[in-house]
């Protein structure tokens, strides 16, 4: 029982490139997020998709976009990084039915030159 | 606007004293409150959690206490342990509709030996 993995761990892009960050988790649960880190910002939310087949913009959703492939995974897409994207990167899942506490992944560390 | 605030970026006890983590929210419609402690390089695990019809929760070492009037709640660890030492997130969510949950800005601890 993985719980929540995410891939990769690191990335550096040049300004312009696009790049996808993977996330899965093995929980069966039916509600995840995509965060982002910032110093002295706390973790805030991108997007999320409450159950598989629907998504939601989240705090900060400009500049990226989602895909739930499927129950387990969801994915999110910088389509033309930039600076202001650098950041550390967290997946997280949760079960909708149960308290709200949610699972996170180790986390992606995403520098953008 | 933050809605979540926790005021102290950082917090040095000595090992078997108590620690008070301190977290102020702003929206009267949040009623859950949940805390979560992160390690470098890992992501945030949960740690406890409160609902709003109550005022203390309590989990071995751990204590949460809400104060809805004041809108303030309180992590206290006792005894604390140098293993303590992370950062302490404090988040707020509301129970009904509600998938998107707002963290505080952190507050690290630090556990002398």
């Amino acid at each position: 029982n993985a719980g929540v993995t995410q891939t990769p761990k690191f990335q550096v892009l040049k300004t312009g490139q696009s790049m996808t960050l993977q996330c899965a988790q093995d929980m069966n649960h039916n509600s995840m997020y995509w965060y982002r880190q910032d110093p002295g910002m706390g973790l805030r939310l991108i997007y999320y998709s409450a159950s598989e087949g629907t998504t939601d913009k989240g705090e900060v959703p400009n500049g990226y976009n989602v895909s739930r492939l499927n129950k387990r995974e969801f994915s999110l897409r910088l389509e033309s990084a930039a600076p202001s994207q650098t950041s550390v990167y967290f997946c997280a899942s949760s079960d909708r039915r149960g308290a709200y506490e949610q699972y996170f992944g180790p986390g992606t560390r995403l520098t953008v030159t | 606007d933050q809605q979540v605030k926790q005021n102290s970026p950082s917090l040095s006890v000595q090992e078997g004293r108590i620690s008070i983590l301190n977290c102020d929210y702003t929206n009267s419609m949040f009623d859950y409150f949940l805390w979560y402690k992160k390690y470098p390089a890992e992501g945030p695990t949960f740690l406890i959690s409160i609902s709003s019809i109550k005022d203390k929760n309590e989990d071995g070492r751990f204590t949460v206490f809400l104060n809805k009037s004041a809108k303030h709640l309180s992590l206290h660890i006792v005894p604390s342990q140098p293993g303590d030492s992370a950062v302490y997130f404090c988040a707020a969510s509301r129970n009904t509709g509600g998938f998107k949950t707002i963290f505080g800005a952190g507050t690290r601890l630090f556990v002398k030996a």
